[in-house]
């Protein structure tokens, strides 16, 4: 049972240019979150999908944006990279339910903007 | 708002003697609370969680975790560290404003741990 992949694995942009990152959630999970994870710091959330469409969305602005696709994989856009978008990011895969469930995690993108 | 402190950088301990690392949390309605580990260059690794029930939650790895009510406490314990157990540890609260699609978490800023030899 394949768990929640992430591609690429380190990623080198400059600023102003555009990045996507890729994600393939766990096996009969069908929501997807992406974090953003600064050195040092705790995951901050970004967004959330599920059936396709954002659902929840956290603190980050406009350039930050995403797709989730009919097999719930997703990708996560940014735009206009700034060199604080530096980081590790996430990919969270869980499923829906009445009951409170754990995320699974995947490895991570690191994105180093320069 | 939902916020989780965890009080301690750095939690040193050495290897066989028990260790505890902190967490305190604030939220509005019912805690719904995890602990996870992340290695270095990797994902995190889910290992317990309080819903509801017994204060005292067994997990992955021989962790456990005591919930606190009173205290706002959700401490992470391991009767007998191993050299092994030397990571970085997020305590999370669920989010609650997503309603029904509410599974996010909101983090800690993470506890290293390291046990010595």
């Amino acid at each position: 049972d394949a768990g929640v992949t992430q591609s690429p694995t380190h990623l080198i942009k400059t600023r102003g240019q555009q990045v996507t990152l890729r994600c393939s959630p766990k096996s009969g999970h069908d929501t997807v979150s992406w974090y953003q994870q600064a050195l040092g710091q705790g995951p901050q959330f970004i967004f959330q999908y599920y059936e396709e469409e954002e659902r929840q969305r956290g603190n980050f602005p406009d350039r930050f944006s995403g797709h989730q696709f009919p097999n719930y994989s997703s990708e996560l856009n940014v735009n206009a990279l700034l060199l604080g978008d530096s980081a590790l990011y996430l990919c969270a895969s869980s499923s829906q339910g009445v009951l409170v469930k754990e995320q699974y995690f995947g490895p991570g993108t690191r994105l180093t903007v320069t | 708002a939902q916020s989780v402190a965890q009080p301690e950088d750095q939690v040193n301990v050495a290897e066989g003697n028990p260790l505890t690392v902190k967490c305190t949390y604030s939220v509005s309605g019912n805690p719904y609370l995890f602990w996870y580990v992340q290695y270095p260059n990797r994902g995190l690794q889910f290992l317990l969680k309080y819903i509801t029930g017994d204060n005292l939650v067994k997990g992955s790895y021989g962790f456990e975790a005591e919930f606190n009510k009173s205290q706002t406490s959700f401490h992470l314990k391991k009767p007998s560290a191993l050299v092994s157990d030397s990571a970085l540890y997020f305590c999370a609260v669920r989010d609650i404003r997503g309603g029904n699609y509410g599974q996010n978490f909101v983090f800690g800023p993470g506890t290293r741990l390291s046990v010595l030899p």
